[in-house]
């Protein structure tokens, strides 16, 4: 089974539809994260949260809300889909800052918004 | 400027070539340096941490190189299974706020 895992792994929706993809971990980091990729344009950070009570805006927040239920949940919410939010969306987890921080990523969700 | 730089490719190498990629970085604070390797519609895996002047793990060495703000990736003795993309991902820490930023990779095909 894997360490980082999401839920689902692949989803269409409509405009306008909210959609909420999760993400679980049992390498008991503190440390999780999420990413979309697009071709061209590489891996870009959406949210990332250090603990539970920590939650911070990446570079490309804007349409997406987080939550983190748990040191070992965290879930990504579109509220209002839209088209240009089709890409493959990671979560991805670190068990600390620092020059080691090495990050390890799901398996991935791909979301098309149709 | 983008903060990291790769060559898109794909670079096309025969079985058993040497390649090297190369990866620009504009944030000269940037503390150490990770290589992930990303297979077609999989998850970005680790695949070499530079922390230091370089690195090297069988076939495959990083060399960095701070003044001219770049690090390399040589490939030694290819495989098919080496085909992949990889990603450069430089670290900072800039008054405590700490990133990784990945570039978009280059891609890699090892030819029969």
């Amino acid at each position: 089974d894997a360490d980082v895992t999401q839920t689902p792994r692949n989803r269409i929706t409509k405009t306008g539809k909210r959609i909420m993809l999760e993400c679980s971990q049992t390498k008991g980091h503190d440390r999780m994260y999420w990413y979309r990729q697009d071709p061209g344009l590489g891996l870009r950070l959406i949210y990332y949260s250090f603990d539970v009570k920590d939650i911070n805006k990446g570079e490309i927040s804007d349409g997406y809300s987080v939550s983190r239920q748990a040191q070992a949940k965290f879930s990504l919410s579109l509220e209002s889909a839209i088209p240009n939010q089709t890409a493959l969306y990671f979560c991805a987890t670190s068990d600390f800052g620092g020059p080691g921080n090495t990050i390890y990523f799901g398996e991935g969700s791909w979301l098309t918004v149709v | 400027r983008k903060e990291v730089e790769q060559d898109p490719g794909p670079f096309n190498v025969p079985e058993g070539a040497t390649v090297a990629f190369n990866c620009t970085y504009s944030n000269s604070a940037s503390q150490s340096f990770f290589w992930y390797r990303q297979d077609c519609r999989k998850e970005p895996k680790l695949l070499m941490s530079v922390y230091s002047s370089g690195n090297e793990d069988g076939r495959f060495t990083a060399q960095l190189n701070r003044a001219s703000q770049y690090i390399s990736l040589l490939i030694r003795d290819s495989k098919l299974s080496d085909s992949a993309t990889y990603l450069c991902a430089p670290y900072s820490n800039s008054g405590g706020y700490q990133k990784v930023t990945f570039g978009t990779g280059t891609k890699l095909q090892v030819i029969p």
